[in-house]
Parts: structure tokens; C-alpha cells; sequence
């Protein structure tokens, strides 16, 4: 079956402009997390959403970085401004439900570089 | 808060040969404790996860990972490794209904 799908799979922009990433979850799972993956900082989960809602945002590195959810499925995580920090691998999962005991399954990521 | 250490940046096992790799969590109440693998350009795949109940679980690929809570550790094991197993090997925590904690990531290379 179908696994979480991200696109575009790389991007390269230049420092300042804004970029949208997307995710597609696994069809009929609730849950869906956004995490960054950097030489750095290693790995870090940015934000979940249950359904359409995002009740945490604190995760997100700056006011710079925003997420959306619509219909329950597709997300975008949208960067405005972009610095060359952002840089990273950005990974999407998903799961059934939102729980401790809920297996998150990831996607292939997003390999951003920012000029 | 919780957090996950992995010691062992890179490790190197001849194929064949026996892998541990190690584990520390930090967390105060029962953890859930995941094993992922990152190949080179892949996401990341579960091997095993525990939850509760018996310590040594089985996973993917012939891995297994045994829980100790008196040393909270959660080691990754495997008796042979073949060639393909050459990926980052990464242990996670969730404490919450949340994101998931993971450590930095253990290297493994597989030597001929």
C-alpha cells in the first residue's frame, strides 16, 4: 500500500525567499508530525496535528516557520524568509491515531538547501 | 523531560559478526522505546518498539532489543550482520502522545 509521500523530495532556494513543503499521510491516519533532521541538531519533532488541528506549536524554531492541515490529510510546512540554518531534511509521518502507542511511519523527507 | 543518548557515533562490524548497539533513556515515568533505521536517502523504518510487557523484543530484519529498566537501556542486537545493514540506526522515546525523542544516530559500516 501506499506510504507517506512528501514533495518535492529536494529543494535548493536562496536565502530570503519562502518555500512550501508537503505531506501526504497514509490514507486514514489521523495523527501527522513534522520533524527536522540536521547535521547539528540531529533529529526534532516540530509539530503534530490531530486531525486539522495543531494544539502545540512551540516545537516550530521561529515565527518564520508555519504548518497547516486541511481535510484531514495533506500538510504543508511553509518557511518564510528563509536563512541558510533551515537547511535540513525536513520528515513527515503519520499514524493512525494520536498515541504513545501508535507506530509512526515516515516519509522519504524533503532535502532543503537554502543558498 | 526526556531525552535519548546514543554513545556510539560510528561503530564497524565485519559482515557476519555479532551488533550491539547502545541506548540511554532518560525519562521519568514508563517509556516507549522505538529502534529506527535511515538508509542513505530513505526515511526512516521501525524495526521494533516495546511498550510493556515481556523486555526482549523482536523485530525487522533479525534485530531484537532488550529492556532494562534498572540500567534504562534499550540495546539494539543482532547475531550476524549482513552488508545491507550498513545504515543510522536511530533509538527514540515518547513520553507523551506526541513527537517522538531520538538520540544523534548510530553509524554503522560493514566490513568485507
Amino acid at each position: 500500500g501506499a506510504g507517506v509521500s512528501q514533495s518535492p523530495s529536494n529543494k535548493v532556494t536562496e536565502k530570503g525567499k519562502d518555500v512550501e513543503l508537503r505531506c501526504d499521510p497514509i490514507s486514514g491516519h489521523t495523527a501527522l508530525y513534522w520533524y527536522r533532521q540536521s547535521l547539528g541538531q540531529g533529529l526534532e519533532f516540530l509539530i503534530y496535528f490531530q486531525g486539522n488541528s495543531a494544539p502545540d506549536k512551540s516545537g516550530l524554531p521561529s515565527d518564520r516557520f508555519s504548518a497547516e492541515r486541511t481535510g484531514g490529510s495533506v500538510s504543508t510546512l511553509t518557511i518564510q524568509r528563509t536563512q541558510q540554518e533551515d537547511s535540513a531534511v525536513y520528515l513527515c509521518a503519520s499514524s493512525f491515531e494520536r498515541g504513545v502507542k501508535e507506530t509512526q511511519y515516515f516519509g522519504p523527507g524533503t532535502r532543503l538547501l537554502v543558498l | 523531560a526526556q531525552s535519548v543518548t546514543q554513545p556510539d557515533i560510528h561503530i564497524t562490524v565485519s559482515e557476519g559478526a555479532s551488533l550491539e548497539l547502545r541506548c540511554n533513556y532518560s525519562y521519568g515515568a514508563t517509556p516507549y522505546l522505538f529502534w529506527y533505521v535511515q538508509s542513505p536517502g530513505q526515511g526512516l523504518q521501525l524495526l521494533l518498539k516495546y511498550f510493556s510487557g515481556d523486555t526482549l523484543v523482536q523485530g525487522i530484519k533479525g534485530f531484537e532489543a532488550e529492556f532494562k529498566r534498572s540500567q534504562s537501556s534499550f540495546n539494539l542486537r543482532k547475531p550476524s550482520v549482513h552488508w545491507s545493514d550498513a545504515a543510522e540506526y536511530f533509538c527514540a522515546v515518547q513520553g507523551g502522545a506526541d513527537g517522538l525523542t531520538f538520540g544523534k544516530g548510530t553509524h554503522l559500516i560493514i566490513q568485507p
